[in-house]
This record gives C-alpha cells, structure tokens and sequence, in this order.
C-alpha cells in the first residue's frame, strides 16, 4: 500500500475562516510533508516533520499552522489567508534516513480563497 | 535562483519513439534525485531515482542518467506511449536531509 489520503480534495474559504487539511498514511513512514504548489509551477516545500517532530519550515507564513499528532497523520490549519494562497497542497511521506527516500505525495486539496 | 533547472517546458513525441527529458542541477551538495510524473489534479507519482554514487538506473521503459561533473540528469522513455503524456518534474534531494527541491517541470506530449 503506497496510498497517501488527503482530505477534503476541494475547500474555498473567506479570509476570515478558520479551516484544516488533512492528510494520512499507512506505510509506517516517520517523515511526512506539506507542499504548496501554484498553476504550472513545481512543488514548494512548506513544512516537514520527522518523527513526529517538526525538523523543517520554509520561512511559511504564521497563518499556516502545521501539527503531526500521530505518526500516521499531519494537518494543516489555515486561518486568515489571503487570495493569494490558492493553490493546490500536497501532502507526501517518507521513510526518512533512507540512503535511497522516496517520496509518496497524495492527491492534494485545490484550496480557493475569496 | 533554481537550484533545480528542466529547460524545455514541453516535448512532443511520437508514439514507438525515445522521449529524452533534462534536468540540470547547481548545487553539488545534492545527493539523491527523482523523477515524478505529475497527472492534472492528482498528486505527483514516484518514477524512478538515482543517488549521486551511481550513473544510471534503469527500470523497464524508464532509465535515468547522471552526470555529476556536469550536474545533468536525464530521463529516457522507450518506447513513449500515449499514456505517458504528462508533466515530468525532477527533484533533488539536499546533504541527505528531507529538503526537497523540484524543477519546474516538462509537459510530455506522446502523439498516437
């Protein structure tokens, strides 16, 4: 099973709301990711957790809140966003400290704020 | 600044034929890449891989090449099907560390 779930696949939001992405994985992996990714533009690393520990944020915005509850499950939590943030997020885990990681994406949530 | 270069935005091939996809690279620190295929609205889809130990790596239609002192990798595809037709991204993998670094892309078009 190499399948990342990703829920909801499609959310439009005010700027004033408080909303969440999920994202979860069966594959035992312990580093899971969130990737932004605009129109016709390559994925964007956004966050990164490690055993369950963030070990990377890109400089992201405040109003992006990343938490990792469980080893098998990542959120994203988005309050006050702007227009500007619509974009597709990927959710993508690994086994991390593999001399060969691959990375597993999920079919992301298209995000559209108004 | 991309660290991660894919030149040609978009390739057409015919069907039966060799699809040859780019990517450069600037930084040498690098040690790991991917290729993805990308499909609209669904999420990238693992390809194949290389380390930075190796010079290719192949798996049924799809070889990958790598040329360190050149910082070049390339993709090949034989024989290109249609449903090969899609967006092919590479990726970079930075001092064995989970940062990520994608190149901008290059849509594949395999013409029937």
């Amino acid at each position: 099973d190499t399948e990342v779930t990703q829920t909801p696949k499609h959310l439009v939001m005010g700027m004033t709301n408080k909303k969440s992405l999920k994202c979860e994985q069966h594959m035992g992996h312990r580093a899971m990711y969130w990737y932004k990714q605009k129109a016709k533009k390559p994925p964007e690393l956004m966050f990164v957790y490690s055993y369950e520990k963030l070990s990377i944020n890109e400089s992201v915005p405040s109003r992006f809140s990343p938490e990792c509850p469980n080893s098998s499950l990542l959120n994203l939590h988005l309050h006050a966003l702007q227009p500007e943030d619509s974009a597709l997020y990927l959710c993508a885990s690994s086994h991390p400290g593999l001399l060969q990681e691959t990375q597993y994406f999920g079919p992301g949530t298209r995000l559209l704020v108004l | 600044d991309q660290q991660v270069k894919q030149n040609s935005p978009s390739l057409s091939v015919q069907e039966g034929r060799i699809s040859i996809l780019n990517c450069d690279y600037t930084n040498s620190m690098f040690d790991y890449f991917l290729w993805y295929k990308k499909y609209p609205a669904e999420g990238p889809t693992f390809l194949i891989s290389i380390s930075s130990i190796k010079d290719k790596n192949e798996d049924g239609r799809f070889t990958v090449f790598l040329n360190k002192s050149a910082k070049h990798l390339s993709l090949h595809i034989v024989p290109s099907q249609p449903g090969d037709s899609a967006v092919y991204f590479c990726a970079a993998r930075w001092n064995y560390g989970q940062n990520f670094v994608f190149g901008p892309g290059t849509r594949l078009s395999v013409l029937p």
